[in-house]
């Protein structure tokens, strides 16, 4: 068993959309990361959060320690939306490595 | 704003070769680590490295893979003897404390053939 899972893995949204990506996972944590990879591979740290909410811009993640659960909502979504976003989660007593998800590829249609 | 950078973005070699990705993690951290990627896969943990030894490796990194703080600035990841599985997208990461964010290099591409 996978120990973060993502969800949906492929999402199409019209341009202004509301979106939201979910991230489960079943291991203990030290904190819970969302990244972005553009089409050139490039990663990119979004948030980092070990309780409630963070939110940069249009970006809002939360995270719920007992359901083992977090979400990333993108609000007024716009084609350069259009990445993959993944859920990575801190295993820190594992030399703080990080075990990430699978993925959920996003595209934003204007 | 600082940056981790990666050399070189992509490297070609014959299998059976061996190779050196080399990172440069952002100045004042002090945690490193390294992932990959194969292509179509998510990304995977390979090692991370602090106070100028590992602390941790995953099954991944065998004895084939070996990596290295030569000197103040850079950090290598050595594969003595590349085979057709090892091609992927390999990262740098560094990071100033244990447990905050983590930092990634642009990847270098390594295809074996």
């Amino acid at each position: 068993k996978n120990e973060v899972e993502q969800s949906p893995q492929n999402l199409t949204a019209q341009e202004g959309e509301f979106i939201t990506i979910n991230c489960s996972y079943s291991v203990g944590i030290s904190a819970l990361h969302w990244l972005q990879q553009h089409p050139g591979g490039g990663i990119v740290s979004l948030f980092m959060l070990s309780s409630g909410k963070k939110k940069h811009g249009r970006l809002i993640a939360t995270i719920n320690i007992q359901e083992k659960h977090s979400s990333l909502h993108i609000t007024a979504s716009h084609p350069r939306d259009s990445a993959v976003y993944i859920c990575a989660v801190g295993r820190m007593e594992y030399g703080n490595k990080l075990v990430f998800g699978a993925g959920t590829i996003l595209r934003v249609k204007s | 704003e600082p940056e981790v950078t990666q050399t070189p973005s992509h490297q070609v070699t014959q299998m059976g070769q061996e190779v050196i990705l080399r990172c440069v993690p952002i100045s004042n951290h002090l945690y490193f680590y390294w992932y990959r990627q194969i292509l179509g896969q998510k990304v995977e943990f390979l090692v991370s490295f602090y106070n100028n030894e590992i602390s941790e490796k995953s099954e991944i990194f065998d004895d084939q893979f070996s990596v290295e703080r030569p000197d103040g600035s850079n950090f290598t990841l050595k594969i003595r003897s590349t085979k057709l599985e090892d091609s992927a997208m390999y990262f740098c990461a560094s990071s100033g404390d244990r447990g905050t964010e983590q930092f990634f290099g642009p990847g270098t591409r390594l295809t074996v053939l």
